[in-house]
């Protein structure tokens, strides 16, 4: 079984610093995918980053870059330059296998509060 | 058009009545998703629907029914609720319902429903 585990349940950073937001998953899946999207308070999820388990790269869009450690099993989701409207839940997960098709696991979440 | 459009944003209801949630998007994505959101928790799956196929039904009770009826729309039919079902329904879409490379869920803001 799939298993995502984010331990911070809350961060604050002051606007323009950067963040990190971790991310650890579990699963003994060889190709697998690990997203990272936003929900701000009106409750829509809003798609950030994505990374594959055989990108060797770390992915990168705008602000928002993902360090992948793959031996490590953890996905962290680093935000640079913060922004008053980056306050929001923010949700790890990754794509499941579940009987040949491809859903999305979540993890609990962590709440990204951006103080001027 | 990259949007997925929920239509009622808010919904209240007794435990007697039946109605309807909807969901439409016109990117030619052929799977379509029903995730159910409690407050301050991550989202669970309820059903998939592969090219208009259901797919996956995550063993929801059956006062809940959803519908297909194209390739652009996705309902989902309510009726004899409790209040324990009031939460946040997200419908997603994506390109492909099988396991492939990103295959990125894209969310509706999401319908608020509220059983009373």
């Amino acid at each position: 079984a799939q298993k995502i585990t984010q331990t911070q349940p809350g961060m604050f950073v002051q606007e323009k610093e950067a963040v990190t937001l971790d991310c650890t998953y579990d699963t003994s899946d060889q190709s697998y995918g690990l997203f990272w999207y936003k929900q701000p308070s009106s409750g829509e999820m809003i798609f950030l980053i994505y990374q594959g388990s055989y990108d060797e790269q770390n992915a990168t869009e705008g602000r928002y870059s993902l360090n992948f450690q793959k031996a490590r099993k953890s996905a962290n989701l680093v935000i640079s330059a913060s922004q008053l409207g980056d306050s929001a839940m923010y949700f790890c997960a990754m794509r499941s296998r579940n009987s040949g098709y491809s859903t999305l696991t979540f993890g609990k979440g962590t709440m990204l509060l951006v103080s001027p | 058009d990259t949007e997925v459009t929920q239509t009622p944003k808010h919904l209240v209801m007794g435990m007697t009545n039946k109605k309807s949630l909807k969901c439409e998007q016109h990117m030619g994505h052929r799977a379509m998703y029903w995730y159910k959101q409690k407050a301050k928790k991550p989202p669970e799956l309820m059903f998939v629907y592969s090219y208009e196929k259901l797919s996956i039904n995550e063993s929801v009770p059956s006062r809940f029914s959803p519908e297909c009826p194209n390739s652009s729309l996705l309902n989902l039919h309510l009726h004899a609720l409790q209040p324990e079902d009031s939460a946040l329904y997200l419908c997603a879409s994506s390109l492909k319902g099988a396991l492939s490379g990103a295959n990125v869920l894209t969310f509706g803001a999401g319908s608020r429903l509220t059983v009373l």
